[in-house]
């Protein structure tokens, strides 16, 4: 079966640098993504990763190894408004994207 | 309009009755899909088109039908809702249904079945 893992919830503080892992087996790979979730929003886009290694961009950094299977999201600098959940989704075979059950991070000062 | 509508953005329904969701995109997008949001699940397709004029099955589209006339609107419709279709709904539309195209997200939907 297909499955996405990542953590129910998370807590750091402001200013601090945080790690949201997420772990998958799917049938087939054709990227993983990353979303963002405030409480009762849509969730918008953060980032993409189709090939092994680091994306980067402002505070967010993404990371994949294809091989194990494994993404992290990299939050840093955290500010009250990161207070959200993080969506970890990876495109199968048919190019679905099957979605992890999302990571709630709470910020506290 | 910009980006993408859904409506309405809640609703309160009666087991049994027929209910569509409205979903309009002004992006041009070619893909549109729907899916719902469970408390402690992840986000499930339910059904989504590729093209105007054509649709697909997602992971739980039992008691669910879409159509796709054109390119900026794509309703779903619970032909007889039944308390288990309780849930958010997001409709959500991207470039194309390949690669690493974001997908855009509407406001969603909060339906909550009797």
């Amino acid at each position: 079966g297909q499955n996405i893992d990542q953590p129910t919830e998370m807590t750091a503080t402001e200013g601090a640098i945080v790690q949201i892992n997420c772990t998958y087996q799917t049938s087939g790979f054709n990227g993983l993504f990353w979303y963002q979730q405030h409480a009762g929003e849509a969730p918008t886009f953060l980032s993409y990763n189709v090939l092994d290694g680091l994306e980067e961009k402002g505070r967010f950094s993404s990371f994949l190894s294809r091989s194990k299977g494994y993404s992290y999201l990299l939050l840093k600098e955290l500010q009250m408004k990161d207070s959200a959940s993080y969506l970890c989704a990876v495109a199968d075979s048919n190019y679905q994207l099957i979605w992890g059950a999302g990571t709630k991070l709470i910020i506290k000062p | 309009i910009a980006g993408i509508t859904q409506a309405p953005t809640s609703q309160i329904l009666a087991a049994g009755r027929r209910m569509t969701l409205r979903c309009t995109q002004d992006m041009r997008h070619n893909a549109m899909y729907w899916y719902r949001q469970d408390l402690g699940l992840g986000l499930r397709l339910i059904h989504y088109s590729n093209t105007a004029g054509t649709t697909g099955k997602g992971e739980v589209p039992d008691g669910y039908s879409v159509s796709r006339a054109n390119t900026d609107d794509f309703p779903l419709t619970l032909a007889s809702a039944v308390p288990s279709q309780t849930s958010v709904y997001f409709c959500a539309s991207s470039d194309s249904g390949l690669g690493g195209d974001e997908q855009f997200f509407g406001p969603g939907t909060r339906l909550t079945v009797l």
